[in-house]
């Protein structure tokens, strides 16, 4: 997990507010994926980003939800109008390349996660 | 639809025994497994892998056996130790469409070593 950075940790929203969550990349790194786990779930893949671009988004709620990451600093996942169902544990995880069909386990890195509670 | 099950939420077993975590899957496009350590509050940590090339790779006390037939891979820990004690995920990735970035994951299976 060392270098992955996420930031709130945990983070207290009421309904309707909006939630944004930052996370740095492992030095090096220029592709970032963002995974949601539900309480009593396992982790589900929400969107896969490279600097300025959504490669990949199709795990997205298709409203509320937006993801980018800029030429210059952290990626941002942001909830807008959060509801209760939102609240999870949000991963972000690092690669150095994107991840191809030979690409080892270890070359994609998680962080320590955001908590968002919706009260 | 589930396409990564594990059918366990927990195992419970002593210090120095063998720990038997299993996992299945329904889709055919994944070719490469992993399993994933994770502590409470803090995020996965990759474990081990094996391509589906291989039936089973090993690394230390950590051994991984892939069924390709059956769709069913498990990890062996030998011997467990209580610093073991942690939620075990499956997780797995094919190259359908291009997309074999995207790690489908499994539940979990919280598994307890007792001193």
């Amino acid at each position: 997990n060392a270098g992955v950075m996420q930031n709130p940790r945990h983070l207290v929203r009421r309904r309707g507010q909006e939630a944004r969550l930052r996370c740095s990349p492992m030095k090096g790194h220029s592709h970032v994926y963002w995974y949601r786990q539900l309480p009593e779930e396992g982790l589900k893949f929400m969107v896969y980003l490279q600097k300025e671009n959504i490669i990949d988004e199709s795990g997205m709620p298709k409203e509320r939800f937006s993801a980018e990451f800029p030429k210059e600093g952290p990626s941002i996942l942001r909830i807008q109008q959060v509801v209760r169902g939102d609240s999870a544990a949000y991963f972000c995880a690092s690669s150095p390349t994107g991840q191809t069909r030979g690409s080892s386990g270890n070359t994609i890195y998680f962080g320590e996660g955001s908590w968002l509670t919706v009260v | 639809d589930q396409q990564v099950k594990q059918n366990s939420p927990s195992l419970s077993v002593q210090e120095g025994r063998i720990s038997i975590l299993n996992c299945d899957y329904t889709n055919s496009m994944f070719d490469y497994f992993l399993w994933y350590k994770k502590y409470p509050a803090e995020g996965p940590t990759f474990l081990i892998s094996i391509s589906s090339i291989k039936d089973k790779n090993e690394d230390g006390r950590f051994t991984v056996f892939l069924n390709k037939s059956a769709k069913h891979l498990s990890l062996h820990i030998v011997p467990s130790q209580p610093g073991d004690s942690a939620v075990y995920f499956c997780a797995a990735r094919g190259n359908s469409g291009g997309s074999n970035y995207k790690l489908t994951f499994g539940k979990g299976t919280l598994l307890t070593v007792n001193p």
